[in-house]
């Protein structure tokens, strides 16, 4: 397809079980964002991608939580040791323009984490 | 550090009336850009507009308008004609400089958001 696609759409786990989650963004976007969005919540910031920079890691709320990117193409968002707190919609998104400020961000539709 | 603030948790409208959505800003950044996103109950995150801090026009996209007043930092969303399929939640967004000495380009930074109800 042509957005963005994140995988799994749902995961349902048990507390301290590891996971992953997959963001595949459009092809030739050279940004990569991860933000966390809990049930009637804001957007909160975890981690973005821009090219070959550094990532910035600023939003990851502890240690459990890593991210890579490779190749500059396909993400995977690990959380280690989930906890129940973790239990939220993951959302990726990437975007094109990395020159400007009006960079628009193409999101995909999340995946929805459940830790029981 | 940037921050946005919607101080405004839920909007009601009248089908075909207009309604505003406040959002403010605080940034220390001379040059940012600034976004409004639509979240309807599917979930999706639709880009509505955006406004460059160096534009001197507010920016329009149809229906959607944006009211930029740089010296108050806020950026409130106007919606003219409001029709049902506007109910859903709006954030309001920006990014400035990021990185060592501000070379590159920040992340996005999402307020928390209003939730907007348009009544027939």
């Amino acid at each position: 397809g042509a957005g963005v696609s994140q995988s799994p759409s749902n995961k349902v786990t048990e507390k301290g079980k590891d996971v992953e989650l997959r963001c595949d963004p459009i092809s030739g976007h050279t940004a990569l964002y991860w933000y966390r969005q809990s049930l009637g919540q804001g957007l909160e910031f975890l981690i973005y991608f821009q090219g070959n920079s550094a990532p910035d890691k600023s939003g990851l709320p502890s240690d459990r939580f890593s991210a890579e990117r490779t190749g500059g193409s396909v993400s995977t968002l690990t959380i280690q040791r989930t906890q129940q707190e973790d239990s939220a919609v993951y959302l990726c998104a990437s975007s094109l323009n990395e020159r400007e400020f009006a960079g628009e961000l193409f999101f995909g539709e999340g995946s929805r984490l459940t830790v029981l | 550090a940037q921050k946005i603030t919607q101080t405004q948790p839920g909007m009601f409208v009248q089908e075909k009336e207009a309604v505003t959505l406040d959002c403010t800003y605080d940034t220390s950044d001379q040059s940012y850009g600034l976004f409004w996103y639509k979240q309807p109950s599917s979930g999706e995150m639709i880009f509505l507009i955006y406004q460059g801090s160096y534009d001197e026009q507010n920016a329009t996209e149809g229906r959607y308008s944006l009211n930029f007043q740089k010296a108050r930092k806020s950026a409130n969303l106007v919606i003219s004609a409001s029709q049902l399929g506007d109910s859903a939640m709006y954030f309001c967004a920006m990014r400035g400089r990021g990185g060592a000495g501000g070379t590159s380009y920040g992340k996005l930074t999402f307020g928390q958001g209003t939730i907007l109800t348009v009544h027939p």
